[in-house]
């Protein structure tokens, strides 16, 4: 089945750019969306981005301006870059992929995810 | 604060049913979109329960069900079991945010 494992540095000094990968294995990046969610105990599960197999992305517009997702098929990975960190983006960061078709109808769930990492911002 | 208002706390005995409310507005579960309840285990990754309001992943027991109704939605849970015991989520899209949006999350504790 398929699974998803995120990767990157643990740690970052402020105003540094996390960048994250998700390698996703037992199946295909084609025919799904690809996502980015965050989770901190202050404000809970954060979705950041999305990245369809195809190359159409789509930001919180609260993160906009400093996120950058991108898709590498022929690796069958997907990645984050988050610019100018502070501690507030202290979080452990999943991957996870959407639901998909099921009896014709389209599910944006969050189907599968990985087993998230834990970024901490600290000086 | 979250966009979907859920209970911090709920708890139930075993044997018992438990609900989990979810409160949205008219630009998420108020406007149609689809609502998706996870479940999430100390230490795990979060896992789809049910998608769709209703519908339940393959190996997800049939004591979960899920339910919505103008602005807002319910998580059941029947025949409440030890394992129950974990953090449970709903969410949604909303229009306004042009964000996918998760409720705080609900503890649920197993007298």
């Amino acid at each position: 089945q398929v699974q998803l494992q995120e990767s990157g540095p643990g740690l970052l000094k402020p105003s540094e750019t996390l960048s994250l990968t998700c390698t996703v294995s037992g199946g295909s990046i084609s025919g799904y969306y690809w996502s980015w969610i965050r989770q901190t105990p202050g404000k809970g599960l954060e979705w950041i981005a999305y990245i369809y197999y195809l190359g159409t992305t789509h930001y919180n517009p609260s993160l906009t301006s400093r996120v950058t997702i991108s898709l590498d098929t022929s690796k069958n990975q997907f990645s984050l870059k988050l610019t100018s960190v502070t501690a507030a983006d202290t979080a452990v960061y999943f991957c996870a992929r959407d639901f998909g078709m099921s009896g014709g109808t389209y599910y944006d769930a969050f189907h599968i995810w990985g087993q998230g990492t834990v970024v901490t911002v600290s000086s | 604060q979250s966009v979907l208002t859920q209970p911090p706390s709920v708890s139930g005995a075993p044997g018992q049913r438990v609900t989990i409310s979810c409160t949205g507005s008219s630009s998420n579960i108020g406007a149609g979109y689809d609502v998706h309840w996870y479940q999430q285990l100390p230490g795990s990754a979060p896992k789809l329960l049910i998608y769709g309001q209703t519908n339940r992943p393959s190996g997800v027991p049939d004591r979960f069900s899920g339910s919505k109704s103008g602005t807002s939605a319910s998580l059941a849970i029947t025949g409440l079991q030890a394992e129950d015991e974990a953090d449970y989520y709903c969410q949604s899209y909303d229009s306004s945010l042009t964000a996918w949006v998760f409720g705080g999350g609900t503890k649920l504790t197993v007298l």
